[in-house]
């Protein structure tokens, strides 16, 4: 599995838009991208992945660069319940062995 | 649905006893997992379970057994608990290898004296 870089924490104002990167320089082509969050001490919360293009759905946008080396996950309006570790982890193609890294601590501030 | 559901929440026990966490999912998934996560670190995987019948190493896997005892559920094992399981222990479960995404439990503390 490739292993990827976060910042260790990051803060953003309510309503703003929080903006996650990752950088994952060695993933292979067949790959995926997963974002994840941990609130507090709960179990994970899987929120998005993608392989090449970029993806929404209702919690989050998912955008990958073309050369596929980094992505960034796109809250587009925090509040403070997105106040949580945010985790962006490469894998796939049948690996069962994902590699999580420490995560991006994301406080969302009032 | 309840989801994936952890049992006990919290354990203390004593150096050299031994225990069982319960982990059972009602999604249907082919797929479960157990991982352990220190404080300020990622998870990291113990064991997994492909399909029924079938369990296999994941990164730190010593000291530690597990059970598929059918689809629903899966068990994971500590013969002579030590103070380095100190952790909180997570069961996940996907389907195949997760490409949709894993539903995590609630975790279990566990403590070691």
């Amino acid at each position: 599995d490739a292993k990827t870089t976060q910042p260790p924490s990051m803060d953003c104002a309510e309503g703003r838009a929080a903006n996650l990167p990752c950088n994952h320089s060695t993933i292979s082509g067949n790959e995926y991208v997963y974002w994840y969050r941990q609130i507090h001490s709960q179990g994970p919360q899987y929120i998005i992945h993608g392989l090449k293009n970029n993806e929404t759905n209702e919690m989050a946008s998912l955008i990958i660069t073309e050369d596929r080396k980094s992505s960034t996950l796109i809250l587009p309006h925090a509040t403070l319940r997105d106040t949580a570790v945010y985790y962006c982890i490469a894998g796939g193609d049948s690996n069962y062995q994902l590699i999580w890294g420490a995560g991006t601590k994301l406080i969302i501030k009032p | 649905n309840a989801g994936v559901t952890q049992t006990p929440k919290f354990q203390v026990l004593k150096t050299g006893q031994s225990m069982t966490l319960q982990c059972a999912q009602d999604m249907n998934h082919n797929s479960m997992y157990w991982y352990r996560q220190d404080p300020g670190m990622g998870l990291r995987l113990i064991y997994y379970s492909a399909s029924e019948g079938t369990t296999d190493k994941g990164e730190v896997p010593n000291g530690y057994n597990v059970s598929r005892l059918n689809k629903r559920e899966f068990s994971l094992r500590l013969e002579s608990a030590a103070p380095s399981q100190t952790s909180v222990y997570f069961c996940a479960s996907s389907e195949l290898y997760g490409y949709y995404g894993y539903t995590f439990g609630s975790g279990t503390r566990l403590t070691v004296v």
